[in-house]
């Protein structure tokens, strides 16, 4: 799997949007990106993920950049709730061998009042 | 529906001791992953399981470690005998189902003293 490139930490503003940067230059063109986050004291949780176009859901939204080397995640309204790690993860599509998900160090996200 | 459970969430050992460490996935899930999380590092893939057949088990350190998943449904991790180095968050994960994500548990803290 390709690796990644995360800012180590963040801080942002209670309600205002979080964006999270993630470097992939290395990714193949079968390989996804993913994006899950780790609360304090829990185990990580699937937050997004997409291959070339933009993805949004109930959590979040990625934008992935047109020659697919750099993706951001927005948390349109952070919330105290989401102070947690983010990990950027890239990896091939669920029918390639292993599925494993490869964890760089995150980006840790400090929301504040 | 129900998470994956694990247990126990906390364990305090010596050196040399043996611990043993209990997954059960969400129902349904075919695929099954134990990670290793040391303090400020994201997790890193001990094994994978596919029912109760090995996928991908090159990091686990198989001098100490081992993991069974019998009956393609439960699975334990146990190390012995243990090492200060293997006080970690030891985090279990199961997938496969139409989503195909992975999803974690809480994790077990183990402390080796």
């Amino acid at each position: 799997d390709a690796k990644t490139t995360q800012p180590p930490s963040m801080d942002c503003a209670e309600g205002r949007a979080a964006n999270l940067p993630c470097n992939h230059s290395t990714i193949s063109g079968n390989e996804y990106v993913y994006w899950y986050r780790q609360i304090h004291s829990q185990g990580p949780q699937y937050i997004i993920h997409g291959l070339k176009n933009n993805e949004t859901n109930e959590m979040a939204s990625l934008i992935i950049t047109e020659d697919r080397k750099s993706s951001t995640l927005i948390l349109p309204h952070a919330t105290l709730r989401d102070t947690a790690v983010y990990y950027c993860i890239v990896r091939a599509g669920y029918n390639n061998a292993g599925n494993m998900l490869t964890f760089g160090g995150g980006t840790r996200l400090m929301v504040k009042p | 529906e129900a998470g994956v459970a694990q247990s126990p969430r906390y364990k305090i050992i010596e050196k040399r001791q043996s611990v043993a460490f209990w997954c059960n996935p969400i129902s349904g899930h075919a695929t099954l992953y134990w990670y290793q999380q040391i303090l400020g590092q994201g997790p890193k893939l001990l094994i994978q399981f596919q029912n109760n057949g090995v996928v991908d088990d090159s990091q686990l350190p198989k001098d100490r470690f081992s993991a069974e998943r019998l009956k393609g449904v439960d699975s334990t991790l146990k190390i012995q005998p243990a090492k200060l180095e293997d006080s970690a968050v030891y985090l279990c994960a199961s997938g496969g189902g139409t989503d195909r994500e992975q999803y974690f548990g809480p994790g077990t803290r183990l402390t080796v003293t």
